[in-house]
């Protein structure tokens, strides 16, 4: 167990719906990564944010939008879904620095009919 | 930016015996790391061993070691005595940087190893 808790751990919904995916960082972790993982694309980063602040963006689409709050858990925003967006969410995180390990969550699956 | 890449989409190995999975980098950072991930059947990423450039021996971790070589720009993972649970995906990362405390981690497309009994 890392730590890190990802709620949900399945999620099945249409094309154009709007979903959000949960992470709680390990305690005293003040970083949070959210990165998909795709059968073709592998495993990509989305974003990272750092105690509530937004510090780098990787391949994020425009439909999809992250927050972190002031207790350090974040919230990845995924709208207008659509076939492709099908993947497993990973949220990772990691206590500041860059040589600093990154702990992985169980991630969620997300399915899109 | 940093590239990764593992050349061997598969690889078995005879329960027991040792493995090495292989991960080649390319960076213009003249400090950098390299973390080795496992991801067994069950999706979870679970954090193996790290080493840093400057790290003059060669990481450990229980039945875990990296051969890191510089110079060839590998820095591949040796597994010992394999057992029936290191069945899984192994991807090697490198930690890339895009302004003052932003990071992120770029994966090679991963090996998944099969061990045979």
């Amino acid at each position: 167990d890392s730590g890190v808790t990802q709620t949900p751990k399945h999620l099945i919904t249409a094309t154009g719906q709007r979903v959000t995916l949960r992470c709680s960082p390990r305690s005293g972790d003040l970083s949070v990564y959210w990165y998909q993982q795709s059968l073709d694309q592998g495993l990509q980063f989305l974003i990272q944010y750092y105690n509530g602040e937004e510090r780098a963006k990787g391949n994020i689409l425009e439909r999809f939008s992250a927050q972190q709050f002031p207790d350090l858990h974040s919230e990845l925003n995924l709208s207008s879904l659509e076939l492709g967006d099908s993947a497993l969410y990973f949220c990772a995180s990691s206590v500041v620095d860059s040589t600093d390990t990154q702990y992985f969550g169980p991630g969620t699956r997300l399915t899109v009919l | 930016a940093q590239k990764i890449t593992q050349t061997q989409p598969g690889m078995f190995v005879q329960e027991k015996e040792a493995v090495t999975l292989d991960c080649t980098y390319d960076t213009s950072d003249p400090s950098y790391g390299l973390f080795w991930y496992k991801q067994p059947s069950s999706g979870e990423m679970i954090f193996l061993i790290y080493q840093g450039s400057y790290d003059q021996q060669n990481a450990t971790e229980g039945r875990y070691s990296l051969n890191f070589q510089k110079a060839r720009k590998s820095a591949n993972l040796v597994i010992s005595a394999s057992q029936l649970g290191d069945s899984a995906m192994y991807f090697c990362a490198m930690p890339s940087h895009s302004g003052a405390g932003s990071y992120q981690l770029t994966f090679g497309k991963g090996t998944k190893l099969s061990v045979i009994p």
